[in-house]
């Protein structure tokens, strides 16, 4: 089973629309959290880190469950420049490794 | 600022070439890591320096693989003898000290023929 789990896609939404993706890890010892996206035949840039409490940036919302091991992340009003793959991500704590799910692919359409 | 910078950024190569790939990350960063990023896969380490210290180089294929930062800023990742299964993009990215935000190059697109 790999550490980090999501579900590939592709989303195929409507410009708009509302659309959340879920990730699962495997490693208890995770602490900290993060979404990273990346575009096609680019580098991964940092989207947003994931806390406890959950957090919000303009139209992303991030939400972490430790007792479930997973996390999401909610994109409303949806536009066409958010397309592109959302890798989610989980590390122990400092300076360690990220570890990386394998990516859902976000494709927003007009 | 500039940001994490890799050299070269495409690389055809037939198969038992030896290969090297260069990055000089974000001037003041001491962490540096080497990913594989597989097609339809996240990134997946390879070498984790803090400053010129290899500090995790357990995904490392050390038959094959092999990577220095001497000076503790630029690096160099090479392979020999590549093999078919090597194509892949080779990311370097960069952390201050107890940052977990790393920040990535644009790669290095690797194709073995």
């Amino acid at each position: 089973r790999k550490e980090v789990e999501q579900d590939p896609g592709p989303f195929n939404v409507p410009e708009g629309a509302t659309v959340a993706f879920n990730c699962t890890y495997s490693n208890s010892a995770s602490q900290s959290f993060f979404w990273y996206r990346q575009d096609c035949r680019k580098e991964p840039k940092l989207l947003m880190s994931v806390y406890s409490s959950g957090n919000e940036d303009g139209r992303f919302t991030a939400q972490l469950n430790r007792a479930s091991q997973y996390i999401s992340l909610l994109i409303r009003d949806s536009k066409l420049s958010d397309s592109a793959t959302y890798l989610c991500v989980a590390t122990k704590s400092g300076n360690t490794p990220l570890v990386f799910g394998k990516g859902t692919r976000l494709s927003v359409i007009a | 600022e500039a940001g994490v910078v890799q050299s070269p950024r495409y690389k055809i190569i037939e198969k038992k070439q030896p290969v090297a790939f260069w990055c000089n990350p974000i001037s003041g960063h001491n962490t540096l890591y080497w990913y594989l990023q597989n097609l339809g896969q996240g990134p997946e380490l390879l070498i984790r320096y803090e400053n010129e210290e290899a500090v995790d180089d357990s995904q490392l294929p050390k038959d094959r693989f092999s990577a220095e930062r001497l000076k503790g800023v630029d690096s160099t990742l090479k392979i020999q003898p590549a093999e078919l299964g090597d194509s892949a993009v080779y990311l370097c990215a960069s952390s201050v000290g107890g940052n977990n935000e790393q920040f990535f190059g644009p790669g290095t697109r690797l194709t073995v023929l």
